[in-house]
């Protein structure tokens, strides 16, 4: 069936490096993949995200990047500050679905 | 953007009672929503579609004779958890669909955290 897989699970970043996470999916009728951030006790705020006709996406320190040949998307978080330590999740609508991965726990290190 | 909530925003109950969950889009109204459960530090599984007017589509696995969804209107939909036993403590997160652009975007609602004694 359809399946979207995250790595890593678990990242960990210096203040100010950068934080890349990716997914792939595995169907190719996908055409949205929406990014959003879940902070601990509260429901997933979209953050950004990319059709199927577009390559990269950029919103200030946030970016996002896809190559539907290898059904690869990625996110991008540049200049990290301790308000971006949450959980991660992408997602790619597959048929009539919005299929998640399973999260990427971000810590943003002082 | 658009807004969404859910009430209450987390509830304790006995186990053999019934619980209701709200949720209500505050700036738009959606024919179509989602109930999903998340237990801790997994991912979003979904457990129904609902859509306005009609019977909500359940996912498999997911008992809907236990988890009763009512669409009223469209801008609420409900879901109770009847006779809840501990296993059902869980977050429950609903989302509208928006047709945002030319896609449909969904927008998801602060979470209901039930804890089942």
């Amino acid at each position: 069936g359809e399946n979207v897989e995250q790595h890593p699970s678990t990242l960990s970043v210096q203040e100010g490096d950068s934080a890349v996470i990716k997914c792939t999916y595995s169907d190719s009728a996908s055409n949205y993949f929406p990014w959003y951030k879940q902070e601990l006790g509260k429901g997933p705020q979209l953050i950004i995200d990319i059709r199927s006709n577009v390559g990269e996406k950029k919103d200030q320190r946030i970016a996002v990047t896809l190559n539907k040949t290898a059904k690869h998307f990625s996110l991008h978080i540049t200049e990290t500050q301790p308000e971006d330590s949450a959980v991660y999740f992408c997602a790619a609508t597959g048929s009539d679905k919005i299929i998640f991965g399973k999260g990427t726990r971000l810590h943003i290190l002082p | 953007g658009a807004v969404v909530s859910q009430h209450p925003s987390w509830v304790i109950c006995k186990s053999g009672t019934s619980v209701k969950i709200e949720c209500r889009s505050l700036d738009f109204q959606a024919t179509t929503m989602f109930w999903y459960r998340q237990f801790p530090k997994q991912s979003l599984m979904l457990m129904a579609t609902s859509n306005e007017g009609s019977k909500a589509t359940y996912e498999q696995g997911v008992e809907k004779d236990k988890f009763l969804i009512n669409h009223a209107s469209l801008t609420l939909s409900t879901l109770t958890v009847t006779s809840a036993h501990p296993e059902d403590s869980s977050f429950y997160i609903c989302s509208y669909n928006r047709l945002a652009e030319t896609q449909e975007t969904q927008y998801f609602g602060p979470g209901t955290r039930l804890l089942v004694l």
